[in-house]
C-alpha cells in the first residue's frame, strides 16, 4: 500500500524568506511523486514532479523539490517566498508496482505574510 | 489550448436524487482519473477509465456510484440517490498515456452540495 503524510497542517512564513513544505511517503515499489497546488475554490495545478535521475527537481512558479530516498522525503522548496504563494499544497505519491492512482497527502497550507 | 474540462462547477441536489458530472480530457488525452475532495481533506482516488473501459475502480463506493467513459463525448461520475455525505468536491484527471510516470492534469472540480 502506498501513502503520504505531510505532517503540518499549516505553514506561516514571511514574504521574501525561504519556504519549505514538508512530505514523506512511502511505496512498496519505485516511487514516483508530484506536488500540487489548490487556489481557493479552484483545482488542483501541477508544480513538478520526480520519476528519476536527479534528486532536485524544479518546477513552475520558482519552486523546487529535494527527493531523499533514505528519508523517503520529497519536502517542496521556494528560497523566497511570495504573498501570491498562499495556498494549499498537496503531496502526491504513485507506486510503480500498484497502477496509476495517485494518493495524495492531507495537504498544508501555506500563508505567506507581507 | 484547453485543459481538464468539468461541469457543471456547482451541483445542488436533494437527497435521493441523481448526480451526474461530467468530464472531458485535455486534448490528445485518453486516460481519465476521478477523485474525491471532502472538505478540509485531501483527495482519494475513486477510478480510473480509458475510452471505454473501466481500469480501476478500487476506490468507488460498492453502491449507488458508477463512472463510464464513453467512445464519443465526455466521462461522466454518476451518483445515484444521493446522501448528505456524498456533498464534496470531485475532480476529474486527465494524463496522455497509461505509465506510472505521467502526469495527471486536473480540472476545475464539480462542487456538488446535497441538500
Amino acid at each position: 500500500a502506498q501513502s503520504v503524510a505531510q505532517p503540518e497542517d499549516q505553514v506561516n512564513v514571511a514574504e521574501g524568506n525561504p519556504l519549505t513544505v514538508k512530505c514523506t511517503y512511502s511505496v512498496s515499489g519505485n516511487p514516483y511523486l508530484f506536488w500540487y497546488v489548490q487556489y481557493p475554490n479552484r483545482g488542483l495545478q501541477f508544480l513538478l514532479k520526480y520519476i528519476t535521475g536527479d534528486n532536485l527537481v524544479k518546477g513552475s512558479y520558482g519552486f523546487e523539490a529535494e527527493f531523499n530516498k533514505s528519508q523517503t522525503s520529497f519536502h517542496l522548496k521556494k528560497p523566497s517566498a511570495l504573498v501570491s504563494d498562499s495556498a494549499l499544497y498537496f503531496c502526491a505519491v504513485r507506486d510503480g508496482a500498484a497502477g496509476n492512482k495517485l494518493t495524495f497527502g492531507g495537504g498544508t497550507r501555506v500563508l505567506v505574510k507581507p | 489550448n484547453a485543459g481538464v474540462m468539468q461541469n457543471p462547477r456547482h451541483l445542488v441536489r436533494r437527497r435521493g436524487q441523481e448526480a451526474r458530472l461530467r468530464c472531458s480530457p485535455m486534448k490528445g488525452h485518453s486516460h481519465v482519473y476521478w477523485y474525491r475532495q471532502l472538505p478540509e481533506e485531501g483527495l482519494k482516488f475513486m477510478v480510473y477509465l480509458q475510452k471505454e473501459n473501466i481500469i480501476d475502480e478500487s476506490g468507488m463506493p460498492k453502491e449507488r456510484f458508477s463512472a463510464e467513459f464513453p467512445k464519443e463525448g465526455p466521462s461522466i461520475l454518476r451518483i445515484q440517490q444521493v446522501v448528505r455525505g456524498d456533498s464534496a468536491a470531485y475532480f476529474c484527471a486527465s494524463s496522455q498515456g497509461q505509465t506510472s510516470t505521467d502526469t495527471q492534469y486536473f480540472g476545475p472540480g464539480t462542487r456538488l452540495t446535497v441538500l
